[in-house]
């Protein structure tokens, strides 16, 4: 079975400071893993995603993230916080192979502060 | 940019009543997903529809739920007789492939269902 966790159900940053979102990632063999983006009373915007390759992913609106097979984590970062980038952030992952199907995290909730 | 659409955006109905929720997938791609959310919760996957059949489905999906593509656009998810937990956000998605490469799933605005 393949799962997702997301730690934090909320994360407080200021505008201009690196924000982290962490994601850690269970799965059979090779992992493909993607982060969403879900601004309010919107649906799932693509991010950016990881299949192989350079293990330093860059994404839309400036975000980027790094896969770690060692520590099995996804975290996505920025290196500069936009206020509008306050939304509901999900992490997914899929077994490269079986089933396409990708498992959703629960969701962080970034909140970014003038 | 292509968009996976979806309608209604929001409807209320009283519990027992069938729903229909409406998906219009992106115009090329074969794979077609109904996802839901409650409120506060992870997002969950209900069933994938490739070429006019089920392709995978959840526990969720059981038989009150069904999908069709009643033509070549629309792919509607259909709850025959709703439940007070059926309250949910529903997402329509699609992706070009189903297996391969990764393939980047794209998610409608979604419908948001109320059942009172």
């Amino acid at each position: 079975a393949q799962s997702v966790a997301q730690p934090e159900d909320q994360v407080n940053v200021a505008e201009g400071n690196p924000l982290t979102v962490k994601c850690t990632y269970s799965v059979s063999g090779n992992p493909y893993l993607f982060w969403y983006v879900q601004y309010p009373n919107r649906g799932l915007q693509f991010l950016l995603k990881y299949i192989t390759g350079d293990n330093l992913v860059k994404g839309s609106y400036g975000f980027e993230a790094e896969f770690n097979k060692s520590q099995t984590s996804f975290h996505l970062k920025k290196p500069s916080a936009l206020v509008s980038d306050s939304a509901l952030y999900f992490c997914a992952v899929r077994a490269s192979g079986g089933s396409y199907i990708p498992t959703f995290g629960r969701g962080t909730s970034l909140i970014v502060h003038p | 940019e292509p968009e996976v659409t979806q309608t209604p955006s929001h409807q209320v109905t009283q519990m027992g009543q069938e729903v229909i929720l409406r998906c219009v997938p992106i115009s090329n791609h074969l794979y077609f997903y109904w996802y839901r959310q409650i409120l506060g919760q992870k997002v969950e996957f209900l069933v994938s529809f490739y070429n006019n059949e089920i392709s995978e489905k959840s526990e969720i999906f059981d038989d009150q739920f069904s999908v069709e593509r009643p033509d070549g656009s629309n792919f509607t998810l259909k709850i025959r007789s709703t439940k007070l937990e059926d309250s949910a956000m529903y997402f329509c998605a699609s992706s070009a492939t189903g297996t391969a490469s990764g393939n980047t799933i794209y998610f409608g605005e979604g419908s948001w269902l109320t059942v009172v």
